[in-house]
């Protein structure tokens, strides 16, 4: 199994609404990643959690939190997003085996309105 | 930030090779290079990485200059399917390092 699954798919959440985004992984990966991404521009990097701690956060405002309860989940909660939050969401895995390469989930759709 | 330039965009006729340039003139020794692309609102999809050899695998091949500052993704024969982003990202595979993506080149497969 090689697959990054994330769900929702979708998300349409209000600015007072409180959400979560869920990434799930069963390749034993203990490096796990959240990126951003608009319209027409690369995926940014959010968060990155190695063996389940968060190790990297790149100044993401604190209306996202990042959680990590065991070696195959991870959460993205959400809590009064903007409008301009809308975006792609991406979860992505790695192992830490050198010249290894990260895979991708499909990514949640997220809509602020 | 990210350590690669590519152009960003360009064209290919199907059934021709793609030839895909990426500079990184400050890449380290420890430092390998990716390749992922990108489909319209999907994931990011693996295609291949190298350190210092050429690599070559079902889905494209990896040519890397001798002093690695520059590599070329070659999709030998593209197809309409190809069509998508493609990022350059060059990083320390070291323990659940930063991957960052620069802004890709945009490659569309013509009929």
């Amino acid at each position: 199994d090689t697959e990054v699954t994330q769900t929702p798919k979708h998300l349409v959440m209000g600015m007072t609404n409180k959400k979560s985004l869920k990434c799930e992984q069963h390749m034993g990966h203990r490096a796990m990643y959240w990126y951003k991404q608009k319209a027409k521009k690369p995926p940014e990097l959010m968060f990155v959690y190695s063996y389940e701690k968060l190790s990297i956060n790149e100044s993401v405002p604190s209306r996202f939190s990042p959680e990590c309860p065991n070696s195959s989940l991870l959460n993205l909660h959400l809590h009064a997003l903007q409008p301009e939050d809308s975006a792609l969401y991406l979860c992505a895995s790695k192992a830490y085996d050198s010249g290894t390469e990260a895979f991708f989930g499909q990514g949640t759709r997220l809509t602020v309105v | 930030d990210a350590k690669t330039t590519q152009p960003p965009s360009m064209d290919c006729a199907e059934g021709r090779a793609a030839n895909l340039p990426c500079n990184h003139s400050t890449i380290s020794g420890n430092e390998y290079v990716y390749w992922y692309r990108q489909i319209h609102s999907q994931g990011p999809q693996y295609i291949i990485h190298g350190l210092k050899n050429n690599e070559t695998n079902e889905m494209a091949s990896l040519i890397i200059t001798e002093d690695r500052k520059s590599s070329t993704l070659i999709l030998p024969h593209a197809t309409l399917r190809d069509t998508a982003v493609y990022y350059c990202i060059v990083r320390e595979d070291n323990q659940g390092g930063k991957l960052i993506f620069g802004q890709g080149t945009e490659l569309s497969v013509k009929p």
